[in-house]
């Protein structure tokens, strides 16, 4: 089954740092560029950055919002993906989305269930 | 940077059709990506590359892109479609391709 599912989410103190997990499973994770977005309740989506294939050298790329704080890695050899947190801030609060980008149609054709991340003292 | 505007509601009786519009400064140059998000789940691909439909997603659904609007069609709306909507492009005028949203638009089936 092509699923992709997060982790790690749960309440953080302002300043603080969280890293989530995303785990692929049932495609060629490796051959895959792979996306965090994520929402604010009640609010629509919003890109935070992505992290391209080894053969794309593994770059990355972040949201004006996040740069500098958060940062995207991946470990094949686990199929997973990873967000790291840091100097988070109250409006970070959100569920994160990992999602693939299927490169045939350059759109996300497979999300995660999302992880629920609340910055708050 | 770029910027998608949609419709923040869209309200139609079952059985009619359902137009949701994603603006944007020469939209029709782009490629647009549209996306079902029903409350409580992760949003699902319904329209790629303006017009095309993933397996699985039913012949009701549709897409056209030309000039500043790009438009996601409904046809025979069920209850079932009732959910948000967004529209989606890569706005390519910085170093690296950045994903846009549109803001989102809420579909009520009346």
């Amino acid at each position: 089954e092509v699923q992709l599912v997060e982790s790690g989410g749960g309440l953080v103190q302002p300043g603080g740092s969280l890293k989530l997990s995303c785990a692929a499973s049932g495609f060629t994770f490796s051959g895959s560029a792979m996306h965090w977005v994520r929402q604010a309740s009640g609010k629509g989506l919003e890109w935070v950055g992505r992290i391209r294939s080894k053969a794309n050298s593994y770059a990355t790329a972040y949201a004006a919002s996040v740069k500098g704080r958060f940062t995207i890695s991946r470990d094949d050899s686990k199929n997973t993906a990873y967000l790291q947190m840091n100097s988070l801030k109250t409006e970070d609060t959100a569920v994160y989305y990992c999602t693939r980008l299927y490169i045939t149609m350059d759109a996300f054709d497979i999300w995660g269930q999302g992880t629920m991340v609340t910055v708050s003292s | 940077s770029y910027v998608l505007t949609q419709p923040p509601s869209v309200s139609v009786a079952p059985g009619q059709t359902a137009r949701i519009t994603c603006g944007g400064n020469n939209i029709g140059s782009k490629s647009v990506h549209w996306y079902q998000q029903k409350p409580g789940q992760a949003p699902v691909l319904v329209v790629y590359d303006d017009s095309d439909r993933p397996s699985g997603i039913p012949e009701r659904f549709s897409g056209s892109n030309s000039g500043n609007t790009a438009t996601l069609t409904i046809s025979r709306v069920e209850a079932g479609d009732e959910a948000d909507y967004y529209c989606q492009v890569w706005d390519s005028s910085s170093d690296h391709p950045f994903v846009v949203f549109g803001g989102g638009t809420k579909l009520t089936v009346l």
